[in-house]
């Protein structure tokens, strides 16, 4: 079964340093999107893709943020520089145009910890 | 502003009995979905089922089924013969069905979650 992919699994960075992390959605889906959930907390909504724009981006995803599909593949958030508060599970999901149910697939999660 | 309530931070069951945890939510919208993530201790997301808010039949997914009420806009999730492996993270979500070019901006919004341990 076709599923997300996210690489790396886990990111330790230093404070104030870019990093990139990286998704592969499903192949024949057009929407995507970047979800965050800081430890114990809800997963909550940064950015949604379509087309090669964003479409809607929540509060949380200021100027730090950006998102890119730089091949057919790959989909990938940006931090510029990182903050502590940062920290947090980075989770892409994407969807299906035809997918009547509006369900977004996940991938497993990335880790980001900033020190 | 669309709201996702889960009002019950965490439950216990003992395996094989029966437990529901609870979630209302507040749109304005008429159409719109409504899910059920189960996050483990990997923290994947995996979803458990769905609900579409035009059909008046409550969704069933082997032993998880909802009882939605749409009127009283709660959504709550059933889970019977509870086993070990149900021990997780569960996530109430809602999408708004939205009429724009294709559905892009379909952001789900979670709930806090309603961490469930099934006792052996």
């Amino acid at each position: 079964e076709p599923e997300v992919t996210q690489t790396p699994s886990h990111q330790v960075t230093q404070m104030g340093q870019e990093v990139i992390l990286r998704c592969v959605p499903i192949s024949n889906h057009l929407y995507f999107y970047w979800y965050r959930q800081i430890l114990g907390q809800k997963v909550e909504f940064l950015v949604s893709f379509y087309n090669n724009e964003i479409s809607e981006k929540s509060e949380i995803f200021d100027d730090q943020f950006s998102v890119e599909r730089p091949d057919g593949s790959n989909f990938t958030l940006k931090i510029r520089s990182t903050k502590l508060e940062d920290s947090a599970m980075y989770f892409c999901a994407s969807s299906n145009p035809w997918d009547l149910s509006y369900e977004q697939y996940f991938g497993p999660g990335t880790r980001l910890t900033v020190t | 502003a669309q709201t996702v309530t889960q009002s019950q931070p965490e439950m216990s069951v003992q395996e094989a009995e029966t437990v529901t945890l609870s979630c209302t939510y507040d749109t304005s919208e008429n159409n719109y979905y409504l899910f059920w993530y189960k996050q483990p201790p990997s923290r994947q997301m995996i979803l458990v089922i769905r609900q579409e808010a035009y059909k008046q039949q409550n969704a069933t997914e082997n032993r998880f089924s909802v009882n939605f009420q749409k009127a009283a806009k709660s959504f709550s999730l059933k889970i019977s013969d509870s086993q070990l492996g149900d021990t997780a993270m569960y996530f109430c979500a809602f999408v708004n069905r939205i009429t724009s070019y294709g559905g892009a901006t379909n952001k789900l919004i979670f709930g806090t979650g309603t961490l469930l341990a099934v006792q052996p």
